[in-house]
């Protein structure tokens, strides 16, 4: 079954200390993985995906093969970074999203 | 661009009755995909469209339908709505199918009482 893991639902750290939001996956085949950040009363938006490779607000995220993760980090976290974050994955043919259930990140001053 | 639109922003139903939201996706974008957002959950994927067409559907029940107009945007359609589909309803664009980056809209907030 296709599914998407991310084991903690909520994540608090001191602002500067790094952060690690965790997420696991299950699927039969190459999946597309994706981070959906949801700020306060905004919309939910793209943070980044694994074929970009790129840093977003700092943020990085490594795919594991070998382990079926996608974890997201940032070495020194923010008060700004507090959001709702979710971790999903699509395949090829449908373009159905698969989310995680979120965690929480919140930072505190 | 304003990016993706939905309206209402807020419904309030009652058991029984059938509602109909409205999305209007990025100028350009051809593919609608709809998903629901119970609280504390995920979103969970109901359709996507593309070019008119039904190309995927969630495990949600025949009262839920869809369809995509010639200028792409959608409607969602939810007949004999039970208390369970109180919800947030997220519509989605992307300029084709499969793997594209997905943008969605805010969201509408339906209540079925």
């Amino acid at each position: 079954a296709q599914r998407v893991t991310q084991p903690e639902k909520l994540l608090s750290v001191f602002k500067g200390a790094p952060v690690e939001l965790k997420c696991n996956y299950s699927y039969s085949g190459s999946p597309e993985l994706f981070w959906y950040v949801q700020y306060s009363r905004q919309r939910l938006q793209l943070l980044l995906r694994h074929i970009s490779r790129e840093s977003i607000k700092g943020f990085t995220a490594d795919l594991n093969k070998g382990e079926t993760s996608f974890h997201l980090k940032k070495p020194f976290a923010q008060e700004e970074d507090s959001a709702m974050y979710y971790c999903a994955l699509t395949s090829s043919n449908t373009g159905k999203l698969i989310f995680g259930q979120g965690t929480t990140l919140q930072v505190k001053p | 661009d304003a990016g993706v639109t939905q309206s209402p922003t807020h419904l309030i139903k009652t058991r029984g009755q059938q509602v109909t939201l409205r999305c209007s996706p990025i100028s350009g974008h051809k593919s609608v995909s709809w998903y629901q957002q119970v609280l504390g959950q995920g979103p969970q994927f109901i359709f996507q469209y593309y070019e008119k067409e039904e190309r995927g559907r969630g495990n949600f029940p025949d009262r839920f339908s869809a369809r995509q107009f010639p200028n792409y945007s959608s409607e969602l359609n939810v007949n004999a709505l039970l208390l369970g589909d109180s919800a947030l309803y997220l519509c989605a664009s992307s300029l084709v199918r499969g793997r594209d980056t997905q943008y969605f809209g805010p969201g509408t907030r339906l209540t079925v009482l």
